[in-house]
């Protein structure tokens, strides 16, 4: 119930395209889902953040589309930039839960 | 910048001596937690806080100890250190009334033992 499942483990993509990446949940009483950005000898800091009375949200060229039904949701960075480069982690949690739980992390890779 | 600090940054130490993780915070949260997280990233809850006082053990089990004798201060003990212990340890807080949010994170510390 509140295993957190992130996909891809990791993902290469050109500079200028989309990155995707894609998280799934168990618990439906989770009600807050952040997304942290890490880089190399740095702790995770977040990035983005939705709550499930909304579909997405947008922040610059980062989107977070949320999909309650399926217990789903995806982080999208457009324009995917070199300086993008790092690994990203999807959580959830709220409700009964008193702590985050985390995905299990995408390093991300972004060529120039 | 960050306003929770972690030291040693870096730390190589030999199996069986006693280590002291520090982690402070100086922004009053009352929540605080420690992570570990392994060469494949992902991370591991080992203990959390509510409060002075207050100590609870996470997801992963863990031979580590933790102490919360003043609110902004959360070290983490490895009373014998192992190489098994090798790993990148997290720690993290959030204010009370925010529930799961504001998750704010330390640099880490890396902890090596030979």
């Amino acid at each position: 119930q509140q295993q957190v499942k992130q996909s891809p483990q990791s993902l290469i993509v050109q500079k200028g395209g989309i990155s995707i990446i894609n998280c799934a949940y168990e618990n439906t009483a989770f009600d807050y889902f952040p997304w942290y950005q890490q880089f190399p000898g740095k702790g995770p800091a977040l990035l983005i953040a939705i709550r499930p009375d909304v579909s997405e949200k947008k922040e610059g060229r980062f989107t977070i589309s949320f999909n309650k039904s399926a217990k789903q949701f995806s982080l999208h960075i457009m324009d995917s930039q070199p300086g993008d480069s790092a690994t990203y982690f999807c959580a959830a949690g709220g409700g009964s839960a008193r702590q985050l739980t985390f995905g299990s992390g995408t390093q991300l890779t972004v060529l120039p | 910048e960050a306003d929770i600090y972690q030291t040693p940054r870096y730390l190589v130490i030999g199996t069986g001596k006693k280590i002291t993780l520090e982690c402070s915070q100086t922004m009053g949260h009352d929540k605080m937690y420690w992570y570990q997280q392994d060469p494949g990233m992902e991370l591991h809850l080992i203990h959390y806080s509510y409060g002075v006082n207050s100590t609870e053990k996470g997801d992963l089990s863990s031979e580590s100890t933790v102490s919360r004798i003043r609110t902004e201060h959360f070290p983490l003990t490895l009373e014998s250190a192992r190489p098994s212990h090798t790993s990148q340890y997290l720690c993290a807080s959030s204010l009370p009334d925010s529930g799961v949010r504001g998750y704010t994170f330390g640099s880490g510390t890396r902890l090596t033992v030979v």
